[in-house]
């Protein structure tokens, strides 16, 4: 089953912070976060593999809460590069494969 | 390391045409990913391969979807006969065990 986002769409201005939340109805074995802009192809973010884990890179982090079944990723300070359609990837038990959220539409403004 | 490249980049063809998309996966990598991406369902998980062998092909719309992996180098998704509907962008992704899922840049797909 295909995880929940939220919000669908966000707009900022540069500088600006943003929270893009992810939500499963299935108990989560890890959590993928992908950035896609226009017309290219999704790009890796991070895993998170452990219920509490958080990771960041620069200014975009990311939190697992195993038992909530849910991630959010944290845009701070947000730069006109983070534009694009972000996207959690969501796995259960062992499966290899990925299940997608609908995406999150991100713009930053100057 | 060139990616996981994908052939045509697009292809327009007429409904009732058979239509082969191409994937060549990073080299080392021993899954390997079909979704296809639309703005009504997002990127859909079609079928996917371990050690060249299809594990879950729940993904596939109907019998006219198809997909091989021949060699842990080369897999093909075929679409015998397209319909407007089956118009998408596919992607094709790899990756090893424990790693990211790498995408290549995609087919961008057109039945008129």
């Amino acid at each position: 089953q295909q995880p929940v986002q939220s919000p669908q769409a966000v707009i900022l201005r540069e500088g600006e912070d943003a929270v893009i939340n992810c939500s499963s109805s299935k108990a989560l074995y890890s959590v993928h976060w992908y950035r896609q802009k226009h017309g290219e192809a999704p790009v890796f973010l991070m895993i998170l593999l452990k219920g509490g884990e958080q990771k960041g890179h620069e200014k975009i982090s990311a939190s697992f809460n195993e038992k909530k079944q849910q991630s959010s990723l944290y845009l701070t300070a947000s730069q006109l590069s983070y534009s694009g359609t972000y996207f959690c990837g969501t796995a259960s038990g062992s499966a290899r494969q990925l299940t997608f959220g609908s995406g999150t539409q991100l713009t930053v403004l100057p | 390391d060139a990616g996981v490249i994908q052939s045509p980049r697009h292809e327009v063809t007429e409904m009732g045409q058979e239509v082969t998309l191409r994937c060549k996966p990073i080299s080392g990598h021993n899954s390997l990913f079909w979704y296809r991406q639309t703005m009504m369902r997002g990127l859909e998980l079609l079928i996917y391969f371990n050690n060249n062998v299809p594990i879950d092909d729940s993904g596939m719309p109907e019998d006219r979807f198809s997909a091989k992996m021949p060699n842990a180098s080369f897999s093909t998704l075929k679409i015998q006969p397209s319909e407007p509907r089956d118009s998408a962008v596919y992607f094709c992704a790899s990756k090893w065990e424990g790693s990211p899922l790498h995408f290549g840049n995609g087919t961008r797909l057109t039945v008129t």
